[in-house]
Formats: structure tokens, sequence, C-alpha cells
């Protein structure tokens, strides 16, 4: 069965600091790759995909990912952070089964210093 | 273009009564998707539905049902709540089926309580 594995449930850095959430993902087929973040009383909303093609990815937020097939894994990662990234983020996969089932990682809320 | 809309935002229901879910898509999407989103467990998806029929369906009793009409909007039914059904719903919906246009865009969701 597929799964995504996010490590580390919180995170906390300071603003300004490197921002790094890891996601790493099993699949016997490179799936397509997504990662969402989660404000307070609020829905999802796309921070960046990964489907084919270029590996590193570019984001809304100043945020990337780079998509690395020999480690299955899928990190986040933003140069600075900045109060309003504070939030829950969440690594999805969709196993391109030809539905838009996603499998979802259990989610990293991650804390800015000030 | 508007968002994914649910309505409503917010229910308190008791056990053993049904709710309904509504959600309405980006226009133009004809896919949407429902999950279920708990503490403990998570992010789980429920079922989507493309062009009025159920196309996938993920790990929940039958009391969990949906339905979508014509206009792509999209009902998510649950009969006899339990307390372990309190949590945000969350609905997506996607353009098509089309390789590499796989995004789902989600709505802000409706916080169900059980009492």
């Amino acid at each position: 069965a597929q799964s995504v594995t996010q490590l580390g449930s919180h995170v906390s850095v300071s603003e300004g600091a490197l921002v790094l959430l890891r996601c790493n993902y099993s699949s016997s087929v490179p799936p397509y790759l997504f990662w969402y973040v989660q404000y307070p009383n609020q829905g999802l909303q796309l921070l960046l995909k990964y489907t084919t093609g270029a590996t590193l990815v570019k984001g809304i937020n100043g945020f990337e990912a780079e998509f690395k097939k020999s480690e299955t894994s899928f990190h986040l990662t933003k140069p600075s952070a900045h109060m309003s990234d504070a939030a829950e983020y969440f690594c999805a996969v969709d196993p391109t089964s030809g539905t838009y089932k996603y499998i979802f990682g259990t989610g990293t809320r991650l804390k800015v210093l000030a | 273009k508007a968002g994914v809309t649910q309505t409503p935002r917010y229910l308190i229901k008791t056990r053993g009564q049904q709710v309904t879910l509504s959600c309405s898509p980006i226009s133009g999407h004809r896919s949407v998707s429902w999950y279920q989103q708990t503490p403990g467990q998570g992010l789980q998806f429920l079922f989507e539905y493309f062009s009025e029929t159920q196309r996938n369906k993920g790990n929940f009793p039958g009391r969990f049902s949906g339905r979508q009409f014509s206009n792509s909007r999209s009902e998510m039914n649950v009969s006899t709540l339990e307390l372990g059904d309190s949590a945000l719903y969350l609905c997506a919906s996607s353009p098509s089926g089309l390789a590499g246009a796989r995004e789902q865009f989600f709505g802000p969701g409706t916080r169900l309580t059980v009492l």
C-alpha cells in the first residue's frame, strides 16, 4: 500500500531561518506529489506540485521542493521563514491511479519564532 | 474565479441524527472529492465523483454517502451520526482527469460536531 511519511509533527524555526519540512513516500511508480498548507479554521491551499519534468519545483510564498526518486523524498524548503508561514503543512501523493484519491501525510505544524 | 464553497461552515448535531453537507466546485470543474479530517486519523479520503458518478471510494462505512448533480455540485450525507464522526469535512474539486492537471482545490470545510 502506498503511504506518505512526514518526519516531525512539530517544527520550530526562527524568523529568517531556513525552513525544511520532510516528506517521504512509498510508491512502486513515481507518483504525483503535492504540498498543501492549512491555516487555522481554513481548508487546504496548494503550495506546489510535482507531476513530471523538472525535479525542483517552485511554489507560492517562496517555497520550493525537490523530487528525489532515489530517496523517495519530496522535502519542502524555504530559505527564510516569515511569521506568516506558521501553519500546518501536508504532503500528499496521488498514486496516478486515474482518480483523485490523495494519500496525505500526517502533517507538520510549523512554528515561527520571533 | 470563485473558489470551492462549502455550506454550512459549522454544524452541531446529536448522535443518531443525519446530516447533509454541500459543496459547490470551481466553475468548470467536474471532479469533486470529499475528505474527513480529524486530529487522530488525519486526512482521509471519503469518495470522489466525476460527471455524477462515484469513481472511487475510501474505507468508510455505508453511513457515509454522497452524490453529484449535473451542475457538478455535490452533497455528502452521514446517517445515524456517531460521536466519532465529529470532524472537519473538506471538499475538493479538480478540472478533469487529464494527465498533468491533477491538483485538487479545497474548500474551507464544514466543521461537524456530534454531541
